[in-house]
């Protein structure tokens, strides 16, 4: 069982707007900005959209954002596009061990 | 270009030892927390052990404690894991991930290496 907690799987039609959470306690995401969020397509290593809870890393599209509220953060991915059909992981740094923790992860896919 | 490229990784015996290696390009090794991730067939990403820039703090998952050990050599710009023990439970691709200075991300991953525990 994850530590974070996501849902299984989100969809959304091309150009609509999808989210998804991602919760843990006051020990993880509740307690740090040290969320991040990964995109992973199949058969590839996953590569970083998010970092400390809203910061795009250089080169990821506007289209994906980040937030936080109490224990829970979120990934919003406006302006769905067919590309973005991946699996998404939230993780975070803990106050306990192990130190970083990964949810189990959200199969997105665009209708 | 910035590269993490993994290697090592094979089919073992339950009770074996194997060492994994990650060579790093494209950046200045000894600067960077490296980690190591792995993610069981059809599963989600676990976090496994990290190193700090000197190799003088090192931290594991409950999971590896006593049997994984992570090392680095910053002169040949290389991060270790060496497996021993190894369970059918340990059977993953393993990545390499380098953090991103001064948060708690990890924005390079190598492509993985791929261990199996089998008999």
């Amino acid at each position: 069982q994850s530590a974070l907690t996501q849902p299984a799987s989100v969809s959304g039609s091309p150009g609509q707007s999808i989210t998804i959470s991602c919760t843990g306690t006051s020990s993880d995401v509740g307690g740090y900005n040290y969320v991040s969020w990964y995109q992973q397509h199949p058969g590839k290593a996953p590569k970083l959209m998010i970092y400390d809870v809203s910061n795009r890393p250089s080169g990821v599209s506007n289209r994906f954002s980040g937030s936080k509220s109490g224990n829970t953060a979120s990934l919003t991915i406006s302006g769905l596009q067919a590309e973005d059909e991946a699996d998404y992981y939230c993780s975070s740094y803990t106050s306990s061990s192990p130190p970083w923790v990964f949810g189990g992860g959200t199969k997105l896919t665009v209708l | 270009e910035v590269q993490l490229v993994e290697s090592g990784g094979v089919v073992v015996q339950p009770g074996g030892s194997l060492r994994l290696s990650c060579a790093a390009s494209g950046f200045t090794f000894d600067d960077y927390t490296m980690h190591w991730v792995r993610q069981a067939p059809g599963k989600g990403l676990e976090w496994v052990s990290l190193i700090s820039w000197d190799g003088g703090s090192t931290y594991y998952a409950d999971s590896v404690k006593g049997r994984f050990t992570i090392s680095r050599d910053n002169s040949k710009n290389s991060l270790y894991l060496q497996m021993n023990s190894l369970r059918t439970e340990d059977t993953a691709l393993y990545y390499c991930a380098k953090r991103v200075s001064p948060s708690h991300a990890f924005d390079i991953w190598g492509q993985g290496t791929m261990v199996t525990v089998s008999s």
